[in-house]
């Protein structure tokens, strides 16, 4: 059963447009998000986190909204640049346990 | 600082062999991680370990498996290789277990393995 999904397997924006990625949970126990970037040939890097304790952070062009009623939270990227065309993984995390990832989803923005 | 480095980078091996996998954490990292990334699967937990000691372990079969060394390095091993386990293995080092509180995984490069 998967516990963090993904349900759009890509997105297509223009740039300078609004990137809005979805992600969705059934464990009520996860006490932090997280989301992560993946470049073709590259390890997955660390954009940015959530807490479960909060409901937004925002760091630069990107901010994670958690909505823990609904077990969902997205990622905003405003303005969307080419080169945030990536695979963009969700990520949720239970103290003592392993990072759960979802499967993904493929931006693509053009120019 | 160097990265984490994963070799080898490309592997092809047969149905029935068995493969190493090695990952070196970045430097003062204690916490290794290992997962399996498949198109239609994603990104998998394989296992994790900290301080020589595995502290989780994901749901793979028993093929699978790994150890960590006294200078952090890690090592996955699978055996019996079978076509499904084709697939990008990705190893991330982080200062201790978890990732809350700002202890951030490093993630490496990943072996992509190729079993024919």
């Amino acid at each position: 059963d998967q516990q963090v999904k993904q349900n759009s397997p890509s997105l297509s924006v223009q740039e300078g447009r609004i990137s809005i990625l979805n992600c969705d949970y059934t464990n009520s126990m996860f006490d932090y998000f997280l989301w992560y970037k993946k470049y073709p040939a590259e390890g997955p890097t660390f954009l940015i986190s959530i807490s479960s304790i909060k409901d937004k952070n925002e760091d630069g062009r990107f901010t994670v909204f958690l909505n823990k009623s609904a077990k969902h939270l997205s990622l905003h990227i405003v303005p969307s640049q080419p080169g945030d065309s990536a695979v963009y993984f969700c990520a949720a995390y239970q103290a003592g346990t392993a990072l759960i990832f979802g499967k993904g989803t493929t931006l693509s923005v053009s120019s | 600082k160097a990265g984490v480095t994963q070799t080898p980078r490309y592997l092809i091996k047969t149905r029935g062999q068995q493969v190493t996998l090695s990952c070196s954490p970045i430097s003062g990292h204690r916490s290794v991680s290992w997962y399996q990334q498949t198109p239609g699967q994603g990104l998998q937990f394989l296992f994790e370990y900290f301080s020589e000691t595995q502290r989780n372990k994901g749901n793979f079969p028993g093929r699978f498996s790994g150890r960590q060394f006294s200078n952090s390095r890690s090592e996955m091993n699978v055996s019996t290789l079978e076509l499904g386990d084709s697939a990008l293995y990705l190893c991330a080092s982080s200062l201790a277990p978890g990732v809350a509180g700002g202890n951030e995984q490093f993630f490496g490069p990943g072996t992509r393995l190729t079993v024919l």
